[in-house]
């Protein structure tokens, strides 16, 4: 069972254009939100997150949406530049819950973006 | 500055051959994390550790063990490699659970 989905596998845009990357989670434990960027053969980095008492979250380029309602969220890259080309992980945990799985990151599968210039 | 080192890069086993992978942070970072990294299957966390001293199981324990001897490693074994535990296996650590990890460079290792 996914708790974290990222549905789109691909996404190629344009230089220039806003790059929006999506993602949907079905637990409601989770308060925490986080974007990672990986390039290949590296490591995941770090990019953006949003905690469950936000909306929204920007960091130069990169914003990232939550609707608890619908228990998604988005990044959103403007303008997008061909070094963003990267796969992009959705991740959440839950931080408030002490619990077994507490402190686990828990990943989408990931959406490589292509940008093409 | 470091920030986490996991080693070898690259590894190629025999089935039933044990090797141990080895993760090192130089952040004084509590929690340490195991996952491997699969197509079309994302990260996946295998063990984590939050202290010295301290390891649990992840969703994907089985036919690894892990050891948090020293605050600053974070050792991942496969006692019998097995085909299924070909993947990519990334070292990660943070200063507290559920909150942004940083991750080490990656080891690949595959099991023939």
């Amino acid at each position: 069972d996914q708790q974290v989905k990222q549905n789109s596998p691909s996404l190629s845009v344009q230089e220039g254009r806003i790059s929006i990357l999506n993602c949907d989670y079905t637990n409601s434990m989770f308060d925490y939100f986080l974007w990672y960027k990986k390039y290949p053969a590296e490591g995941p980095t770090f990019l953006i997150s949003i905690s469950s008492i936000k909306d929204k979250n920007e960091d130069g380029r990169f914003t990232v949406f939550l609707n608890k309602s619908a228990k998604h969220l988005s990044l959103h890259i403007v303008p997008s530049q061909p070094g963003d080309s990267a796969v992009y992980f959705c991740a959440a945990s839950a931080t408030a819950y002490s619990g077994a799985g507490s402190y686990q990151l828990t990943f989408g599968k990931g959406t490589k973006l292509s940008v093409i210039p | 500055n470091a920030g986490v080192t996991q080693t070898p890069k690259f590894r190629v086993l025999k089935t039933g051959q044990s090797m141990t992978l080895l993760c090192a942070q130089d952040m004084n970072h509590e929690y340490m994390y195991w996952y491997r990294q699969d197509p079309g299957m994302g990260l996946r966390l295998i063990h984590y550790s939050v202290g010295e001293g301290t390891t649990a199981k992840g969703e994907v324990p089985d036919g690894y063990n892990v050891s948090r001897l020293k605050k600053q490693n974070f050792l991942l074994g496969l006692e019998s490699a097995a085909p299924s535990q070909t993947s990519v296996y990334f070292c990660a650590s943070s200063y507290a659970g559920g909150v942004g990890a940083f991750f080490g460079q990656g080891t690949r290792l595959t099991v023939v």
